[in-house]
């Protein structure tokens, strides 16, 4: 069955802190693999994309990287700023199947 | 200019009413989609269209009906309104149906509460 986990569920970090978010998946066949970031009250937003030969890629303070033996990623956000704040999900392959999402709160 | 607009952004109804929500995308792209978000905010695919032909439609009741007047449009029609349909529903587009650089482009979306 194609899913799409990730984890934590919610993280609370302080202003300035890194994070690691994760997604673990089963789908097959494997193409590519998205993070994209949900304010509230706003539709998702496109971070990063990468394929099955890239194993990191980064967009300003966002890293995310691949393992597509383990079928895991990781998306790092360094020095966190209150703008933050949101919801992260993980999409992965054609089809687009959607992660459960990771919300993240960076608090003053 | 949004790239992906859809209107109403608030719409609250009574239960047994019928209801659309209109989405356009000026990006140019093939491929429509419309998603339900539900309170725990997981985004869980509805239909898709691509250039007006319908691609999916996942276990969604027939009250929900999409319309695509042309490849720019995916109208949401929801006849006889549920408690349960209360939920906001995003519409976005990808410049195709596959494709290893394809990425969604969303809507703001709509946020439905029936009554």
């Amino acid at each position: 069955k194609n899913q799409v986990e990730q984890s934590p569920q919610s993280l609370i970090i302080l202003e300035g802190k890194n994070c690691t978010l994760q997604c673990n998946y089963t789908v097959s066949p494997f193409s590519n693999l998205r993070w994209y970031k949900q304010d509230t009250g706003r539709g998702p937003v496109s971070l990063t994309i990468m394929t099955f030969s890239e194993n990191t890629k980064s967009n300003g303070r966002y890293t995310a990287t691949l393992d597509a033996d383990t079928k895991q990623s990781s998306l790092h956000i360094t020095a966190s700023q209150l703008s933050d704040s949101a919801s992260y999900i993980c999409v992965v392959g054609n089809q687009f199947y959607f992660g459960t999402g990771t919300s993240l709160t960076v608090i003053p | 200019d949004t790239a992906v607009s859809q209107t109403p952004k608030y719409l609250v109804t009574q239960m047994g009413n019928d209801k659309s929500i209109k989405c356009e995308q000026n990006l140019g792209h093939d491929t429509m989609y419309w998603y339900k978000q539900d309170s725990k905010k997981f985004l869980k695919i509805m239909f898709s269209y691509n250039n007006k032909e319908l691609i999916i439609n996942e276990t969604v009741p027939n009250r929900f009906s999409p319309k695509s007047p042309d490849k720019a449009h995916l109208n949401l029609h929801i006849n006889s309104l549920e408690l349960g349909d209360s939920a906001v529903y995003f519409c976005a587009s990808s410049r195709q149906l596959t494709g290893g650089a394809n990425v969604l482009t969303f809507g703001a979306g709509s946020r439905l509460t029936v009554l």
